[in-house]
């Protein structure tokens, strides 16, 4: 079966760069969650979209935005980049299902960002 | 969503049963209870999804007692591959955000 695609999956920048990570999720799923997961941390909610529209919003710093696009693919958008900005990104999806509360997320293979 | 409370970390063999028990005191009516399981570098994955009483699947069993106040998480024969991060989620979630908070970290051993 079809998974939720990340690219890349690893990412080295340097400080003050910018990096964008990619997110396609799984076909017919409409709602797309990115989330943070620092080194020993636990995975932190960033932002997420529904049907290509800005749902919630979490600890995303403002130096981050993002969006989702027509096909439902999602880009999470970094700027000045800095060491602490260092994790695991993950990008989950959900299917279009009428919103039931059973409904799980799906969560892709990560991108791992290196900021030095 | 409600506080949840789990221990920080289990230690088991090849074979046992595990039983991973989390605690939410303050679980509102229309909430569910949901475990992931992670490994190291990997996405968190979704096991098992329980409302009340006792909800199994082909990997792991979920007893909810009548209260709701806690949940127990039951993996039998655990296999080394089996050595991951396992969270416990309580909210009526909708199209909302996971909000994890600190899981289990279970290491079996051979």
């Amino acid at each position: 079966a079809a998974g939720v695609i990340q690219s890349p999956r690893h990412l080295i920048k340097e400080k003050r760069e910018t990096a964008t990570l990619k997110c396609y999720p799984i076909p017919r799923h409409d709602t797309v969650y990115w989330y943070q997961q620092g080194p020993g941390q636990d995975p932190q909610f960033l932002i997420s979209f529904y049907e290509k529209m800005q749902s919630d919003k979490g600890s995303i710093p403002d130096r981050f935005s993002a969006q989702q696009f027509s096909d439902y693919h999602s880009e999470l958008n970094m700027s000045s980049l800095e060491l602490g900005d260092s994790a695991l990104y993950f990008c989950a999806s959900r299917s279009r299902s009428g919103g039931r509360t059973t409904d799980t997320q799906y969560f892709g293979p990560g991108t791992r960002l290196t900021v030095l | 969503l409600a506080k949840t409370t789990q221990p920080i970390s289990m230690d088991s063999y090849e074979g046992q049963e595990v039983n991973i028990t989390c605690s939410h005191n303050n679980i509102a009516t229309n909430d569910y209870i949901t475990w992931y399981q992670q490994f190291p570098s990997q996405g968190p994955r979704f096991i098992i999804q329980g409302y009340k009483t006792k909800v199994t699947n082909e990997v792991a069993s979920l007893f909810i007692p009548a209260d709701r106040k806690s949940s127990t998480l039951s993996l039998p024969r655990v296999s080394l591959s089996d050595t991951a991060v396992y969270y416990c989620l309580v909210g009526n979630t909708g199209r909302r955000a996971l909000t994890f908070g600190s899981g289990t970290r279970l290491q079996v051993q051979p």
